[in-house]
């Protein structure tokens, strides 16, 4: 299962763009890469999926480099709301992922 | 329902209690999922349902811990004689169970053994 690496926290200030990097130096070719935002008292709630390229939504958008080794959650123009912890799991959903283990993820401080 | 439904929300108990927890997932989805949550950590894989069947219990931290679906709905999350260490919140999600599709979670049950 590939394991994941993430910076434990962050710090922004409402407006910014914020773009959080996790590395999967081990990631299978198989394996999705998926990111969960969670806020205290909550269970997490999935934000973006991708597997190469650019993915972008609503919310946020996920970049991803060819090699795949790497990945990089982008939210845009931050508010207070998005102050939580974010996640990113590698895997696939129909071998691996359940076994997962979501480690301490980031956790995010937006400020006024 | 709408969306994945725990109860309770909160436990106390004492040690050596047993205490059942419950997860409603959303209808129609084939997985489902229990994890664990200390205090500030993250999320600690327990047990993952396809259907009824468990194909993976190795997250189980003990033998007092068990849990089992039916109907391809509701699960249920046992722990057996309880002790300090056990509390935590006991997060459930299901899926539709396809390859990459995304986890719904529930919020929880915080337990707490005094």
């Amino acid at each position: 299962l590939a394991k994941t690496t993430q910076p434990i926290s962050m710090d922004s200030y409402e407006g910014q763009e914020v773009n959080i990097t996790c590395s999967h130096n081990n990631i299978a070719t198989n394996d999705y890469i998926t990111w969960y935002q969670q806020f205290p008292s909550q269970g997490p709630r999935f934000i973006i999926q991708g597997y190469k390229t650019k993915v972008t939504n609503e919310v946020a958008s996920l970049f991803i480099p060819a090699d795949r080794k790497s990945s990089t959650l982008s939210l845009p123009r931050v508010s207070l709301s998005d102050t939580a912890v974010y996640y990113c799991l590698v895997g696939d959903t129909l071998t691996g992922f359940q076994k997962l283990v979501f480690g301490t993820g980031t956790r995010l401080l937006v400020s006024p | 329902g709408a969306g994945v439904s725990q109860s309770p929300s909160n436990k106390v108990t004492e040690k050596g209690k047993d205490v059942e927890l419950r997860c409603d997932p959303i209808s129609g989805h084939t997985a489902l999922y229990w994890y664990r949550q200390r205090l500030g950590q993250g999320l600690e894989f327990l047990i993952y349902f396809q259907g009824n069947s468990a194909p993976d219990k190795s997250g189980l931290p003990s033998d007092r811990f068990s849990a089992e679906r039916t109907g391809e709905s509701v699960s249920t999350l046992t722990i057996q004689r309880t002790q300090q260490e056990d509390s935590a919140v006991y997060l459930c999600a299901s899926s539709l169970g396809d390859r990459g599709e995304k986890l719904f979670f529930g919020s929880g049950t915080q337990l707490s053994v005094l």
